[in-house]
């Protein structure tokens, strides 16, 4: 079993859909969660870190379901420019420390 | 803020030859880490270093690959030799604390032929 599983994708959504990412974990010792964002050839980015309580910013919203190992990431309103990849991203737990990815869900928001 | 440094952006290569790539983390980041980026997969990570001390290198090809941060700041990692397997983007990023989010360089892509 993968430590990061994501659907692969790809999320072909209109602009101004809403459209969520899902995302399971291995290690229930992770205590650390992210969502990258990573453009064609360029190298990821940090989109926001993930809280227990769930967390926002502008129109993403990030979930954390500790009990089931499940993170979400929604994109509401989607943008021409949301178009990427969306990397799912966890704390390697006790014993590894390091980030460890997801292989990504690719989104391409057509006009 | 200056962002992570890395060098040389491209490089093409022979199988079995040698090659090195160079990292020059954010200013006081003391945690520093070389992933491997395969097309159409997730970044993998090959070793962590914190200051010049080596954290993780248990996903280091340590036959082939080897890396180094000697004083702590810039860090250099070596393939010899490559194989065709060995294409992928070099990242390198480095981070305040282990649990904090990674600033990552631009990367190197390396194409083995």
């Amino acid at each position: 079993r993968k430590e990061v599983e994501q659907d692969p994708g790809p999320f072909n959504v209109p602009e101004g859909a809403t459209v969520a990412f899902n995302c399971t974990y291995s290690n229930s010792a992770s205590q650390s969660f992210f969502w990258y964002r990573q453009d064609c050839r360029k190298e990821p980015k940090l989109l926001m870190s993930v809280y227990s309580s769930g967390n926002e910013d502008g129109r993403f919203t990030a979930q954390l379901n500790r009990a089931s190992q499940y993170i979400s990431l929604l994109i509401r309103d989607s943008k021409l420019s949301d178009s990427a990849t969306y990397l799912c991203v966890v704390n390697g737990g006790t014993g590894r420390r390091a980030l460890t990815f997801g292989s990504g869900t690719r989104l391409q928001v057509q006009p | 803020e200056a962002g992570v440094a890395q060098s040389p952006r491209y490089k093409i290569i022979e199988k079995r030859q040698s090659v090195a790539f160079w990292c020059n983390p954010i200013s006081g980041h003391a945690t520093l880490y070389w992933y491997q980026q395969i097309l159409g997969q997730g970044p993998k990570l090959l070793i962590q270093f914190q200051n010049n001390g080596v954290v993780d290198d248990s996903q280091l090809p340590k036959d082939r690959f080897s890396a180094e941060r000697l004083k702590g700041v810039d860090s250099t990692l070596k393939i010899q030799p490559a194989k065709l397997e060995d294409s992928a983007v070099y990242l390198c990023a480095s981070s305040i604390g282990q649990l904090d989010g990674y600033t990552f360089g631009s990367g190197t892509r390396l194409t083995v032929v």
